[in-house]
């Protein structure tokens, strides 16, 4: 099965800066990669998401790119905000014999933006 | 409009004991799967459902079980609970069946002792 590693596991930054988080997955069949930010006792929101005939899709400070040849993506963050603190988590679709959608999550990534 | 609503929000189980878990999907959605996350973990994907059949299932023993009913609604139910069962249930609701975007709800935390 599909399998999705996520680093840093923790991402410290100061305010204003950028932050990146990367991905790299093993099922070269998964054609989709969504970004999830989940914020303490609530469930993962959609950020941002990128499917495999595109390399980079970018939503005003959210950036998002896919290197299918080498099977990561990464999350880019720019002018970084209090706000943005938070646990990040990469994901792949997983296709199985029934064509479920499930998806594959990494660990997640805790970013803290430092005043 | 409303979200994805679970209920109950939190619970509190003894091992060998029974759980269920309830979702409403966003109005118009029809397929709806659920995610076990343990503390300090991603979700991991549990069960789909799409017009009131399962159409996916990932690694889980058959104690868990789901279904939907005909207004998209649905239930997870745990069976023979262990501690290792102790988890936040996500429950997730998406337009069809291939669409890509899931939409989460806040979660049933299950604590068993």
């Amino acid at each position: 099965g599909e399998n999705v590693e996520q680093h840093p596991s923790t991402l410290s930054v100061q305010e204003g800066d950028s932050a990146v988080i990367k991905c790299t997955y093993s099922d070269s069949a998964s054609n989709y990669f969504p970004w999830y930010k989940q914020e303490l006792g609530k469930g993962p929101q959609l950020i941002i998401d990128i499917r495999s005939n595109v390399g980079e899709k970018k939503d005003q400070r959210i950036a998002v790119t896919l290197n299918k040849t080498a099977k990561h993506f990464s999350l880019h963050i720019t002018e970084t905000q209090p706000e943005d603190s938070a646990v990040y988590f990469c994901a792949a679709r997983l296709y199985s014999g029934g064509g479920a959608d499930g998806l594959t999550f990494g660990k997640g990534t805790h970013l803290i933006i430092q005043p | 409009d409303a979200g994805v609503t679970q209920s109950p929000t939190h619970l509190i189980k003894t091992r060998g004991q029974h759980v269920t878990l309830r979702c409403s999907p966003i109005s118009g959605h029809k397929s709806v799967s659920w995610y076990q996350q343990v503390l300090g973990q991603g979700p991991q994907f549990i069960f789909q459902y799409y017009e009131k059949e399962e159409r996916g299932r990932g690694n889980f023993p058959d104690r868990f079980s789901a279904r939907q009913f005909p207004n998209y609604s649905s239930e997870l139910n745990v069976n023979a609970l262990l501690l290792g069962d102790s988890a936040l249930y996500l429950c997730a609701s998406s337009l069809g069946r291939g669409t890509g975007e899931l939409f989460f709800g806040e979660g049933s935390r299950l604590t068993v002792l």
